[in-house]
């Protein structure tokens, strides 16, 4: 596709629900970002990954949080036991290596 | 935690007026970029800046990196409905973990017509 693919886009999920949030990166893409942008806030990065590794999940917040790219191209992020606090906008980004990051339209978490 | 503050937060002003937006820090930044973003999209880069005391100019907007790395400015002149939305700086480290962006909290910007 013509840039990054994020489904679905709105997603409301009750405390305590796991969650699987899909991002497809531009084709090639070898870096793959996800970020989490709360009400008000800019985005702040959760995990990176380069092809399939995970090179960087220091932003997770919590072991709830668990993110896959197995075959290095779609990203999973999930969330296990959703809790309020996780509402948010969560954003994938792609790039090639050591060039600008391309957004994706984000999916908005609402945890009730 | 390296931190990048933005100012003002909000900013409303007239078409046609000229704009000013600040992001500081105390941190020195390799490169330092502006995004925009609208409502329910994603943030979109304008500009990376690299060089200490490096002006960029894109239309209407100029962008200026501090000499010593840990500001920026975006400068908007006579400002138009379209420029409207939420302009977001965003640092890259120096050094290990240098792919990981700090983001400011943003600037929403409308302009009235």
């Amino acid at each position: 596709g013509a840039g990054v693919s994020q489904s679905p886009r709105y997603k409301v999920a009750k405390r305590g629900q796991d969650v699987a949030l899909r991002c497809d990166p531009i084709s090639g893409h070898v870096s793959l970002f996800w970020y989490q942008q709360a009400l008000g806030q800019g985005p702040e990065f959760l995990t990176y990954f380069q092809n399939e590794a995970q090179l960087d999940k220091s932003g997770l917040p919590s072991d709830r949080f668990f993110a896959e790219r197995p075959e290095g191209s779609v990203s999973t992020l999930k969330i296990q036991r959703t809790q309020q606090e996780d509402s948010a906008v969560y954003l994938c980004a792609s790039s090639l290596v050591g060039s600008p990051l391309h957004f994706g339209n984000g999916t908005r978490l609402t945890v009730t | 935690t390296q931190l990048l503050e933005q100012s003002p937060q909000f900013l409303s002003i007239q078409e046609g007026e000229n704009l000013t937006v600040y992001c500081n820090s105390s941190s020195v930044f390799s490169s330092l970029q502006w995004y925009r973003q609208e409502p329910g999209e994603g943030p979109v880069l304008l500009v990376t800046v690299v060089t200490g005391g490096e002006v960029k100019k894109l239309k209407r907007l100029t962008f200026q990196f501090g000499d010593a790395r840990k500001d920026s400015s975006l400068h908007i002149t006579a400002a138009q409905p379209g420029d409207t939305g939420l302009y977001l700086c965003a640092g890259e480290a120096t050094g290990a973990g240098s792919y990981q962006l700090t983001f400011g909290k943003g600037t929403k910007l409308s302009v009235i017509p």
